[in-house]
């Protein structure tokens, strides 16, 4: 399967707990994105990597929140004190830069995550 | 926050008919995507245009685009039960590197 893999699936914590996710992004594909889901809602952003550095940030992104793309290829996005807000699907998704032309971007399954 | 908004919020119709939905955005963009998202799964590209463009097919997809009124249709002819699942447009603002969801459709498909 050569798509976007998103590892795990599920994750269930207590409040308080720190979680990490990891992501697989497309092998020729550049640029890294993550982003936040909740019920009834479409995606919001979080952050982007082109290859290994961090480009861009949201304000959605508290302090709480930390994401990695050390080498440019796997992504992991961590969050630490888990509050119950943080319940979301998480995706992650990925694309190429060629020629300066914007492509569309592939999304893995997503990681469901419920903080109780 | 999210930039637009898709119209309908649901729509339900029969197998074989044609469905449409509509996306008004806010500010100017560099293109247009549409995705589809079945229940609790991830998203799935379907089609993209690009502010220079005004009309594009796909399969049984038809999407146009009028950057004069910020807005876009997308347009599922001969519509299949597979075809059930909520519908997001996604714009890339004209200097920004990052998808901007409405909160989507969803399309119920009765056969």
């Amino acid at each position: 399967d050569t798509g976007v893999s998103q590892d795990p699936r599920h994750k269930i914590t207590k409040r308080g707990q720190n979680v990490t996710f990891r992501c697989d992004p497309i092998s020729e594909h550049n640029r890294l994105y993550w982003y936040r889901q909740t019920l009834g809602q479409g995606p919001e952003f979080l952050t982007y990597f082109q290859n290994e550095a961090q480009l861009e940030k949201s304000r959605l992104l508290s302090d709480r929140f930390s994401a990695e793309r050390p080498k440019g290829s796997f992504s992991t996005l961590e969050i630490q004190r888990t509050e119950q807000g943080d319940s979301a699907m998480y995706l992650c998704a990925s694309s190429s830069l060629s020629g300066g032309l914007f492509n569309e971007q592939f999304f893995g399954p997503g990681t469901r995550l419920t903080v109780l | 926050s999210q930039q637009g908004e898709e119209d309908p919020q649901a729509l339900s119709i029969q197998e074989g008919e044609n469905a449409t939905m509509n996306c008004s955005y806010k500010t100017s963009i560099n293109n247009l995507q549409w995705y589809r998202q079945n229940s609790g799964r991830g998203l799935v590209h379907l089609i993209l245009i690009r502010s220079n463009e005004r009309e594009k097919h796909s399969g049984r997809l038809r999407v146009t685009l009028d950057t004069s009124k910020k807005s876009s249709s997308l347009l599922i002819t001969a519509s299949r039960a597979a075809d059930t699942a909520s519908y997001f447009c996604a714009t890339v603002p004209e200097y920004g590197n990052k998808l901007v969801f409405g909160a989507g459709t969803i399309l119920r498909v009765k056969s």
